[in-house]
């Protein structure tokens, strides 16, 4: 599976958009890009996940580069409750697997 | 449905001792995975399985046993537990429909070995 690079950390204000973004250059064209999170110690969660079109649902958005080489998920109103661990991960078609990294630790500060 | 549950909670083992931490899911999923995760680090992948009496070697294998006679349950059998096994330890499952592959996450199972 392709290695994705995400920033260490960032900090979002309440209610404004959070905007993380994860470097995927090397995925392959029958790669999947999955969005997981992690709230303090629980079990992680599925956020999202697209191959090449952009893709929205109830909790975020996510915009991949035509190149697919890149993405970016967009939580639209950031809320206190979106502080977590946030895993970009690019996983094969066919294989179940996923290779967690370390994640971006996203604060919301109200 | 419970989703996934995972038993015990917390557990605390002497050097040696061996255990099974149980994984159950309602979901008639096929595929389920084992994790740990050490403190300030990510998910690493044990033992998965991909349908009962199928089992397969993730990244991280030494130490760990399991087992799929039913598409329920997926325990993992600590053999001789060391200090380095102390983690937090997540079962998942998924079932895969047309490319999505969302795994549902039980809630860990803390374990500490003295």
């Amino acid at each position: 599976d392709a290695k994705t690079t995400q920033p260490p950390s960032m900090d979002c204000a309440e209610g404004r958009a959070a905007n993380l973004p994860c470097n995927h250059s090397t995925i392959s064209g029958n790669e999947y890009v999955y969005w997981y999170r992690q709230i303090h110690s629980q079990g992680p969660q599925y956020i999202i996940h697209g191959l090449k079109n952009n893709e929205t649902n109830e909790m975020a958005s996510l915009i991949i580069t035509e190149d697919r080489k890149s993405s970016t998920l967009i939580l639209p109103h950031a809320t206190l409750r979106d502080t977590a661990v946030y895993y970009c991960i690019v996983r094969r078609f066919n294989d179940y697997k996923l290779s967690f990294g370390a994640g971006t630790t996203v604060t919301v500060r109200a | 449905n419970a989703g996934v549950t995972q038993t015990p909670k917390f557990q605390v083992l002497k050097t040696g001792q061996s255990m099974t931490l149980q994984c159950a899911q309602d979901m008639n999923h096929e595929y389920m995975s084992w994790y740990r995760q050490d403190p300030g680090m990510g998910l690493r992948l044990i033992h998965y399985s991909v349908g009962a009496g199928i089992t397969d070697q993730g990244e991280v294998p030494n130490g760990y046993n399991v087992s799929r006679s039913t598409t329920e349950d997926f325990p993992l059998r600590l053999l001789s537990a060391a200090p380095s096994q102390t983690s937090v330890y997540f079962c998942a499952s998924s079932y895969e429909t047309s490319g999505n592959n969302e795994q549902f996450f039980g809630p860990g199972t803390r374990l500490t070995v003295l």
